[in-house]
């Protein structure tokens, strides 16, 4: 079964408010997890590094104003997408690993489709 | 990260097998080879893994060149629910980081 879930699944607002999307580790407590943007036939873009008790790190050309990342507890992270426009609308897509280390496999969630009118 | 070359695109018939290939001519010897698919509408999923001997689980095969400069992940008996994208992926050693090419699309005739 899903061990990283994402809510919500769909969400669809108005130019100009904030969304707000949780990701969260189901057993297993995650230190890190990683905020992914997948427009429409395109591949998964890395956004953002979300470290519990820390600042996000965000890859270059992401603006951190616009996507707040707050991972405030072991099992959840949360991204704010704020003053949303039509050009956000997207697949965001959240992920972590049981383990640090790099090899070992990395669980997604079943991605949020955010629809900005 | 080294980069990975996949072909775009692929069609294989039901219950025969399916070679996906990779290249990456440019690994270094503490990268990893991974490969996630990814279903339409879903979040990727974990495939397989290996660094240099060939590697079998339940979902697939992955075979790994000798000279590490490329690799074949092999669906030993395709079935519909097989048809996803999938991504070939190299990853150094302590990275935490995926970095997603464009990957393969499968798509799988019945």
């Amino acid at each position: 079964g899903a061990v990283v879930s994402q809510h919500p699944s769909r969400v669809i607002c108005k130019s100009g408010t904030s969304v707000k999307i949780e990701c969260r580790s189901l057993d297993f407590q995650a230190t890190t997890m990683f905020w992914y943007r997948q427009f429409p036939k395109q591949s998964l873009m890395l956004m953002a590094t979300s470290n519990e008790g820390s600042k996000a790190t965000y890859e270059q050309g992401v603006e951190k104003d616009k996507f707040l990342i707050n991972h405030a507890s072991l099992t959840l992270s949360t991204l704010t997408v704020t003053s949303a426009h039509p050009e956000d609308s997207s697949f965001y897509i959240c992920s972590a690993r049981k383990a640090p280390g790099g090899t070992g496999e990395l669980f997604f969630g079943e991605g949020s489709r955010l629809t900005v009118l | 990260d080294a980069k990975t070359t996949q072909p775009n695109s692929m069609e294989s018939n039901e219950e025969e097998p399916v070679h996906l290939p990779c290249n990456h001519s440019t690994i270094s010897g503490t990268d990893y080879i991974h490969w996630y698919r990814q279903l339409p509408s879903q979040g990727p999923e974990y495939v397989i893994h290996g660094l240099t001997s060939n590697v079998n689980n339940r979902m697939a095969s992955l075979a790994i060149a000798e000279d590490r400069k490329s690799s074949t992940l092999i669906l030993h008996r395709a079935t519909l629910r097989d048809a996803a994208v999938y991504y070939c992926i190299l990853n150094n050693f302590g990275n935490e980081k995926l970095t997603f090419g464009t990957g393969t699309r499968l798509t799988i005739i019945p």
